[in-house]
């Protein structure tokens, strides 16, 4: 089955400062999803990758998934408090279009 | 635009009672999908359905029933609750394969 390993599960960062958080699957995926999700909240799309090699940015949010379609990192740059709340990682299992399997999440923490 | 709608916010069961968690839509999105979320453990899939009358199993769907009668509407049944399925729920829905998946506001779920 597929899994989905997320890194590192919990980030303490520095106001100002850069991250990353990343995601590594056991298997090739089919598309990759980021998601944000304010502490005691629903979940906010960030973005999808599809085409290995893809990267894609939102304001200071920057997501890339690799050539091989078996890992994604998130990178933030200048962090803000606003950024602070638990990213997941969503994957589309290669084979099954019709289902959205995610990770255990990461947990950030920005220091004033 | 209402998005995903998801009823009740709130409830605490007793052991062994059941209850049905509703969910709707109202952006004509094909695909739904059955979520909860532990504390450490990110989203887990409970159930999903490509259409109205059809539903399969994700990756903990024992002690849950659904079913899609129509293409608005995927409630999740309790039948009679556990402890254990004390959770937070979240419904999805998403227009098809590797689209956006809008995210209801959750159900806090206390089975005491």
């Amino acid at each position: 089955s597929q899994e989905l390993e997320q890194s590192p599960q919990s980030l303490i960062v520095q106001e100002g400062k850069n991250l990353t958080i990343n995601c590594t699957s056991s298997k090739t995926l089919y598309g990759l999803y980021w998601y944000k999700q304010k502490y005691g909240e629903g979940l906010i799309f960030l973005m999808m990758l599809q085409k290995g090699g893809e990267e894609k940015s939102h304001e200071k949010i920057t997501a890339k998934l690799d050539e091989k379609k078996q890992q994604s990192s998130l990178h933030i740059t200048a962090s803000q408090p606003s950024h602070a709340g638990i990213y997941l990682c969503g994957a589309v299992p290669s084979g099954r279009d019709d289902k959205i399997i995610f990770g255990k999440g990461t947990r950030l923490h920005i220091l004033p | 635009n209402a998005g995903v709608t998801q009823t009740p916010k709130f409830q605490v069961l007793k052991t062994g009672q059941s209850m049905t968690l509703q969910c709707a839509q109202d952006m004509n999105h094909e695909y739904m999908s059955w979520y909860r979320q532990d504390p450490g453990m990110g989203l887990r899939l409970i159930h999903y359905s490509v259409g109205a009358g059809i539903t399969d199993q994700g990756e903990v769907p024992n002690g849950y029933n659904v079913s899609r009668s129509t293409t608005e509407d995927f409630p999740l049944r309790l039948l009679s609750a556990a402890p254990s399925q004390t959770s937070v729920y979240f419904c999805a829905s998403t227009r098809g394969a590797l689209t956006e998946a809008f995210f209801g506001q959750g159900t806090r779920l206390t089975v005491v």
